[in-house]
């Protein structure tokens, strides 16, 4: 089903490689932050998370990057997997005034084969 | 755990018709969060509750949306009357402590609201 925009970027890898989808937040006071995956028909769903006080923290598979210098985060994705195939979404939190999650537009990943 | 569960999956109504979206959220957690997704704005917050209070409701797009929390275990997303450009799908999702920050969201599958 329909779930994202028609001009997503897209990066596209061989099964095997590792991964790596940018996202560059917007706001300074955001403290929290994550990382979702969108596959087709369904809802965003929760990979990983960093807080601001962190720089780098790692799951099974995946990492995550925080540069807040130049206000940027990043999913590193090992061996991926034809099941990772999906629109992959950053979301901050900002510290103040609303604190709900805010996301980006996001990165579709296609896996070949 | 049955995760966040939406109903109903996909809706098909006239425009000028009333439509109610309807929202579980995960048993323990305190906040719910109503989003929309559109191809061309992506994930817009509609409006969030903490302990079914209505915290932010400044993302509902006019007086033609409105959302209640009567209880901690359900919500509704209603509009009224319906207009084309509404079709999108509607998300519900609810963590164990929004709007303080800190707690990830966890999502439903959405309904998939089509207005003709």
């Amino acid at each position: 089903g329909e779930s994202v925009g028609l001009h997503l970027p897209t990066l596209s890898v061989q099964e095997g490689d590792n991964s790596i989808i940018n996202c560059a937040y917007s706001n300074s006071a955001s403290d929290y932050f994550i990382w979702y995956k969108q596959e087709s028909g369904k809802g965003p769903q929760f990979i990983i998370d960093i807080r601001s006080n962190m720089d780098k923290r790692q799951g099974q598979r995946v990492t995550v990057l925080l540069n807040k210098t130049v206000k940027h985060l990043s999913l590193q994705i090992a061996a991926t997997q034809p099941g990772d195939s999906a629109v992959y979404f950053c979301a901050e939190n900002i510290a103040t005034g609303r604190r709900a999650l805010t996301f980006g537009s996001g990165t579709r990943l296609q896996v070949q084969p | 755990d049955a995760g966040v569960i939406q109903s109903p999956r996909h809706e098909v109504t006239e425009m000028g018709q009333e439509v109610t979206l309807r929202c579980k959220p995960i048993s323990g957690h305190n906040s719910l969060f109503w989003y929309r997704q559109t191809m061309m704005r992506g994930l817009e917050l509609l409006i969030y509750f903490n302990n079914n209070v209505p915290i932010d409701d400044s993302g509902m797009p006019e007086d033609r949306f409105s959302a209640k929390m009567p209880n901690a275990s359900f919500s509704t997303l209603k509009i009224q009357p319906s207009e084309p450009r509404d079709s999108a799908v509607y998300f519900c999702a609810s963590s164990l402590r929004g709007g303080t920050g800190g707690s990830p969201l966890h999502f439903g599958n959405g309904t998939r609201l089509t207005v003709t």
